[in-house]
């Protein structure tokens, strides 16, 4: 079956403009997690969604935000973009069934520059 | 708070050697530990995973990892090292049964694997 699939996979903006990144996870899946990856911080977890609703958030500021569709398909978002945000966003999507044990399907990534 | 510790930031093995990466970890509770692999430009790919049972966890293209509880350990190995394992390993933990989209990742050791 289709694995995660984010998009746009590349893309730059300028400080101060807004960025939708979108998510959509392996069909059955209903959890959606996002990641942050930058050189300096590693792998930072920013939120979770299960069924539509954030289930966990991460240390990040408001200008962060997410959402998951009835579909399970997520976006997240990220308004006035600083030069920190330059990063690789992951999306990551699990069936979060009892069984499963948290394995977790990772997408390409969406890598954004900030200039 | 759960947190990782990936000791190594390299690891450089002739291939057919032994490979081992290092994890260490700090949970409260039953941990959850996984291990995953990310090649240049691309997401993270599923290894293997620690939820109970057997100490010796068998995962994908014949790696395996051992968990040691009182030593908190979690380190990855494979008998016999390719040139094509060489890549970013991350080692991960959850400490939380019911939301397995939040992992905390260890900062991944680079591993060289040279003919």
């Amino acid at each position: 079956k289709a694995g995660v699939t984010q998009t746009p996979r590349y893309l730059i903006k300028t400080r101060g403009q807004q960025v939708t990144l979108s998510c959509s996870p392996i069909s059955g899946h209903r959890s959606v997690s996002w990641y942050q990856q930058t050189p300096g911080q590693g792998l930072q977890f920013l939120f979770e969604y299960f069924s539509e609703t954030q289930r966990n958030k991460g240390n990040f500021p408001g200008r962060f935000s997410g959402r998951q569709f009835s579909n399970s398909r997520s976006e997240m978002n990220v308004s006035t973009l600083e030069l920190g945000d330059s990063a690789l966003y992951l999306c990551a999507s699990s069936f979060l069934g009892g069984a499963e044990g948290g394995e977790l399907f990772f997408g390409e990534g969406s890598r954004l520059t900030v200039l | 708070a759960q947190s990782v510790a990936q000791p190594e930031d390299q690891v450089n093995v002739a291939e057919g050697n032994p490979l081992t990466v290092k994890c260490t970890y700090s949970v409260s509770g039953n941990p959850y530990l996984f291990w995953y692999v990310q090649y240049p430009n691309r997401g993270l790919q599923f290894l293997l995973k620690y939820i109970t049972g057997d100490n010796l966890v068998k995962g994908s293209y014949g790696f395996e990892a051992e968990f040691n509880k009182s030593q908190t350990s979690f380190h990855l190995k494979k008998p016999s090292a390719l040139v094509s394992d060489s890549a970013l390993y991350f080692c991960a933990v959850s400490g939380q049964t019911d939301s397995w989209g939040k992992l905390q990742f260890g900062a991944g050791t680079q591993v060289v694997v040279t003919p």
